[in-house]
């Protein structure tokens, strides 16, 4: 069955500590993976999609199929980091949702 | 940069009033969803839509009903609205595969 799993609803981190938000996918075919970020008030966007392999406000991400994860990582976390995000797995033409995690920076 | 707007930011009906909530988009794209929003549950698929008058069910399409009349809009019809639809409903549009989303319509159900 396809499945998107982020394991930690919440995950609270101090300024300029490193950030890694899990998510584990169950798909038997080729997997197509993205990130969405939700900033308060604000609509969900797209944050970066694992096909790029791009860098998106200092957010990285690497899908590993042997252990079938597409972890978001930053290496300093900022204030403005913090939001709620989903892992979404892409099957033809529609997108499966993780239930999301809510980061949060304290200064 | 695409707009997928949602006609109503806040809702309040009473039980067993029917609901429509409206979604327009301006890309011309192909593919518009339904999406409802809860904390701890994530994004759930109510219905999608690959063209117009086209329409497929999603994950929970239970106690709902959609429309595409036109290609830009997409709409959801609670027939007669229950308290547990209560919820953030968000909108999406796609013509590949990544969904560009609206602003939400917090239904709240009395």
């Amino acid at each position: 069955a396809q499945r998107v799993t982020q394991p930690e609803k919440l995950l609270s981190v101090f300024k300029g500590a490193p950030v890694e938000l899990k998510c584990n996918y169950s798909y038997s075919g080729s997997p197509e993976l993205f990130w969405y970020v939700q900033y308060s008030r604000q609509r969900l966007q797209l944050l970066l999609r694992h096909i790029s392999r791009e860098s998106i406000k200092g957010f990285t991400a690497d899908l590993n199929k042997g252990e079938t994860s597409f972890h978001l990582k930053k290496p300093f976390a900022q204030e403005e980091d913090s939001a709620m995000y989903y892992c979404a797995l892409v099957i033809p033409d529609k997108l499966i949702f993780g239930t999301g995690t809510r980061l949060q920076v304290f200064p | 940069d695409v707009k997928v707007t949602q006609s109503s930011r806040y809702l309040v009906k009473r039980t067993g009033e029917k609901v429509f909530l409206e979604c327009v988009q301006d890309m011309d794209h192909e593919n518009m969803f339904w999406y409802r929003q809860d904390p701890g549950l994530g994004l759930r698929l109510i219905y999608f839509s690959y063209d117009v008058k086209m329409k497929e069910k999603g994950d929970i399409p239970e106690g709902y009903s959609v429309s595409r009349e036109k290609k830009e809009r997409f709409s959801l019809i609670l027939e007669s609205a229950s308290t547990n639809q209560t919820s953030m409903y968000l909108c999406a549009s796609s013509s590949r595969r990544d969904h560009s989303f609206g602003s939400g319509t917090r239904l709240t159900v009395v």
